[in-house]
């Protein structure tokens, strides 16, 4: 166990949908990382947070949106969903700011869109 | 560019031992990660080289070479339960990367009895 949780285990839904994916980082982490992994594929970077600000961005959907509150908690929202959005959406989080610090992660959300 | 490569799949037998390479090019490096997924499950930290030579947790070695841009896994003793995708990545020092970690697209490895 990380320390990393995530909700829901399991989402499904329909195209056209909007959900929202939360994670809570281990105690301490000040830094959330959202990546998607579909399937057979490798991890795609999409956004980190770091202490509520947003930090590094990488292949993230104009569709998609994070935030990170105060209790450092974040939210991944995907909006208009698209059959290709079928995927695993792991949450990850590290201490402090540099992305290239050990991430642990959480064990995911898995999305079908129908 | 950036780029790593890794084989996408090894298949090795219970007992024995596996090296899983793992090259890269970055712009600049600042360490290599490896991390272990089982299918569906979260990716989980096996070691961390920013250091030339080889690094040793147990049944587990990281070695990595900054001059050739290379690393490896090195996996003895093999169980069953190794059977899984092991996953590359470098932290990139360059530019605005903001130190992110790269990913390659893991190797699975399959053990067979």
């Amino acid at each position: 166990d990380s320390g990393v949780t995530q909700t829901p285990k399991h989402l499904i839904t329909a195209t056209g949908q909007r959900v929202t994916l939360r994670c809570s980082p281990r105690s301490g982490d000040l830094s959330v990382y959202w990546y998607q992994q579909s399937l057979d594929q490798g991890l795609q970077f999409l956004i980190q947070y770091y202490n509520g600000e947003e930090r590094a961005k990488g292949n993230i959907l104009e569709r998609f949106s994070a935030q990170q509150f105060p209790d450092l908690h974040s939210e991944l929202n995907l909006s208009s969903l698209e059959l290709g959005d079928s995927a695993l959406y792991f949450c990850a989080s590290s201490e402090l700011a540099g992305g290239g610090e050990t991430q642990y992660f959480g064990p995911g959300t898995r999305l079908l869109v129908l | 560019g950036q780029n790593i490569d890794q084989p996408t799949e090894m298949t090795a037998t219970e007992g024995a031992i596996v090296q899983i390479n793992c090259t890269y090019q970055t712009s600049g490096f600042n360490g290599l990660f490896w991390y272990q997924q089982h299918a569906g499950e979260a990716p989980t930290f096996l070691s961390y080289n920013v250091l030339d030579g080889l690094e040793e947790k147990g049944r587990f070695s990281s070695f990595l070479s900054r001059s050739k841009g290379y690393s490896y896994l090195l996996l003895k003793e093999l169980q069953m339960k190794d059977s899984a995708s092991y996953l590359c990545a470098v932290r990139d020092a360059s530019g605005d990367s903001n130190y992110q970690l790269i990913w390659g697209a893991g190797t699975k490895l399959i053990i067979k009895p």
